[in-house]
């Protein structure tokens, strides 16, 4: 069974431009979790997406939004690219159902010029 | 949002030793689960746990769902150089499907 994958891998940006984030999840899951994790740091939690509906936010600007595909793929789309923006973006999936864990994808490594 | 405090933030062990950590929230959680993420990974699942006073076992390394459900523990026993990385908790409240992550506990194992 395929895991968690995202693209691209490694992404270089510079101050204002914009970023696409990509993921695929587990076959079967229909839940699209997105962190962020600077440097250092833990993980933030940005998005969830479930059945193509924003199902919850964390506490980042308007700028970073997103989006489920019918086929349960996601995009993260972070707009006006600041330098604290760098950091790996993980993306996580589940089944909804209740107390099922996360899986995760390896990241995006966003870096910010 | 939530805060869940892992201790200790790090760790330096000799190659053989047992190993514990902790982690500890202000919430009551119903789900916790530990997760090691190796550099330029993302975190792979360990054990996960879903019952007040629950040990799970997965090769070598046990986890505990505290009684009071607001703390959970990770034992590693005869650690290996491949024990090394960031072990994360993670806890869910009983409604919603959001996950709270610690802040990690970065091992590194002496051969």
């Amino acid at each position: 069974e395929a895991g968690v994958t995202q693209s691209p891998t490694h992404l270089i940006k510079t101050r204002g431009q914009q970023a696409t984030l990509r993921c695929s999840p587990i076959s079967g899951h229909t839940s699209v979790y997105w962190y962020q994790q600077a440097l250092g740091l833990g993980l933030q939690f940005l998005l969830w997406y479930d059945e193509g509906e924003e199902r919850n936010r964390g506490n980042f600007p308007p700028r970073f939004s997103g989006r489920q595909f019918p086929n349960y793929s996601s995009e993260l789309n972070v707009n006006a690219l600041e330098l604290e923006d760098s950091a790996l973006y993980l993306c996580a999936s589940s089944f909804l159902v209740l107390n099922q864990p996360q899986h995760f994808g390896d990241g995006t490594r966003l870096s910010i010029l | 949002g939530q805060q869940l405090n892992q201790s200790p933030q790090s760790m330096f062990i000799q190659e053989g030793e047992d190993v514990s950590m902790n982690c500890t929230s202000s919430s009551i959680f119903n789900t916790w689960l530990w997760y090691k993420q190796d550099p330029g990974e993302g975190p792979v699942l360990l054990i996960a746990l879903y019952k007040a006073g629950e040990l799970t076992s997965n090769g070598r390394l046990t986890a505990q769902f505290g009684i009071t459900r607001k703390d959970s523990f990770l034992n590693i026993s005869a650690s290996i150089p491949s024990d090394v990385g960031i072990y994360f908790c993670a806890g869910r409240f009983r409604t919603g499907n959001q996950f709270y992550f610690g802040t990690g506990t970065s091992l590194t194992v002496i051969p």
